[in-house]
């Protein structure tokens, strides 16, 4: 069974510009979770999507969106990159069925603005 | 709000070593508890788990026991080995299956030869 899988592995941008980022749930999986891990703030929740709806969000700006598709895939948006926004983002996804499940992450896509 | 504490890092130690890393929670009734762990350049993956008080997850020598009475899971190895070295997550989930998982700040573990 293949692994959650993020694309692309590294990223560079510029301040200003956006960015899309992918992630590709294990087959069966429906929950997906984004997360934005600096040294600074650890890991920080970004949102959730389960069957294709936004089911929790954290405290990020308008700028960080996302959708989920119909395979469950993902997607998230940054809009008008800022320095600070350099990061790795790491996507998890579940089946969320059951409050014990564990989540698995995938290797994550890093994030470098310049 | 729910949350988790753990202790500050980074955490060194020569091999063979016992290791503890404290880990405390914040919430109301019974969230499941959980240790990650992110070897470099990876993502996290989990370590152990435990779903009621008294529950003492185990896996590869690591051990954490859910404490109800002191709201903690604190997590222990009793020799670790260099490939050991990773950072390592405490997390929380609430009851409900829809709730986040709400992660602590995480420890950097370095085991020296």
């Amino acid at each position: 069974k293949a692994g959650v899988t993020q694309t692309p592995r590294y990223l560079i941008k510029t301040r200003g510009q956006q960015v899309t980022l992918s992630c590709s749930p294990i087959s069966g999986h429906r929950s997906v979770s984004w997360y934005q891990q600096t040294p600074g703030q650890g890991l920080q929740f970004l949102f959730e999507y389960f069957s294709e709806t936004q089911r929790n969000k954290g405290n990020f700006p308008g700028r960080f969106s996302g959708r989920q598709f119909s395979n469950s895939r993902s997607e998230m948006n940054v809009s008008t990159l800022e320095l600070g926004d350099s990061a790795l983002y790491l996507c998890a996804s579940s089946l969320n069925v059951a409050t014990n499940e564990k989540l698995f992450f995938g290797s994550g896509t890093q994030l470098s603005v310049l | 709000g729910n949350s988790v504490t753990q202790m500050e890092g980074p955490v060194t130690l020569s091999e063979e070593a016992f290791l503890t890393i404290n880990c405390t929670y914040t919430a109301t009734g019974y969230p499941s508890l959980f240790w990650y762990v992110q070897y470099p350049g990876e993502g996290l993956q989990l370590l152990l788990k435990a779903t009621k008080a008294d529950d003492k997850g185990s896996n590869k020598g690591f051990e954490a026991t859910y404490r109800k009475e002191t709201t903690s899971f604190h997590l222990e190895k009793g020799s670790v080995q260099v490939s050991d070295s990773a950072v390592y997550f405490c997390a929380l989930k609430k009851e409900t299956s829809y709730d986040k998982v709400i992660f602590g700040p995480g420890t950097s573990l370095s085991v020296i030869p």
